[in-house]
């Protein structure tokens, strides 16, 4: 099973700074099937971002995501209160089963 | 609109069983690969099982193979979770999950919300 390890574990900004979330995979994925979801307290996970760098149906275009083979990130361009919650990243390549990140908690300061 | 309604959840005796439902709408059903993830409390996501849309064959994670059922009603656009042999470790906050298309190679663009179970000794 491909073992995916997010970091940091807490970013920790300020309204308008970038975020860089990391995603590592223990074997090559391929771009086509690594995704990003956002969980907000409280909420269900959200789509973000497919294959790699695709961004889903209404995800403001501050969100972005870019990698390749082992090493993945998502990028938010400029934080807004409103993005506080938990990052995931998942690999569906060799689904089932897929696999996910442990998550990166984004707090706002 | 897509929408899916999760229901079924609540407090269960360890051994015991309990049955989750997904009334979805909005979309063609059996268009879509449907799946169940789960999220322990403080915890990550993971997935538990998934339904072929166009041949319904079904897929298990191997934690819970053997002791949960996927299923679906098309006439209801339903889908099902029924789990058995209910441990400790299955508590959790259940989500069903739609997949972006007919595979299981897809990520899962509408998610229900969740619906809490939590299995009591």
């Amino acid at each position: 099973e491909i073992v995916l390890t997010q970091s940091p574990g807490t970013l920790s900004l300020s309204p308008g700074e970038r975020a860089t979330l990391s995603c590592r995979a223990s074997e090559s994925v391929s771009s086509t099937y690594l995704a990003w979801y956002q969980q907000k307290p409280g909420q269900a996970p959200r789509l973000l971002i497919y294959s790699a760098y695709n961004r889903a149906t209404g995800i403001p275009d501050r969100f972005s995501g870019s990698g390749s083979e082992t090493d993945f990130t998502l990028t938010i361009s400029r934080v807004e209160p409103e993005d506080l919650a938990v990052y995931f990243c998942q690999q569906y390549g060799t689904s089932p089963p897929c696999s996910f990140g442990q998550g990166t908690k984004l707090e706002i300061k | 609109e897509v929408q899916l309604l999760g229901s079924g959840g609540g407090l269960v005796q360890w051994g015991g069983s309990l049955r989750l439902s997904c009334a979805a709408s909005g979309f063609t059903f059996t268009n879509y690969v449907m799946s169940w993830v789960r999220q322990a409390p403080g915890k990550g996501l993971e997935w538990v099982s998934s339904l072929g849309g166009s041949d319904g064959r079904a897929y298990y994670a191997d934690s819970v193979k053997g002791r949960f059922t996927i299923s679906r009603d098309t006439s209801k656009n339903t889908l099902y979770l029924h789990m058995s042999s209910l441990g400790a470790e299955d508590t959790a906050a259940y989500y069903c999950a739609k997949g972006y298309y007919d595979s299981l190679r897809a990520p899962w663009d509408n998610w229900g919300q969740g619906i809490l179970v939590t299995v009591t000794s």
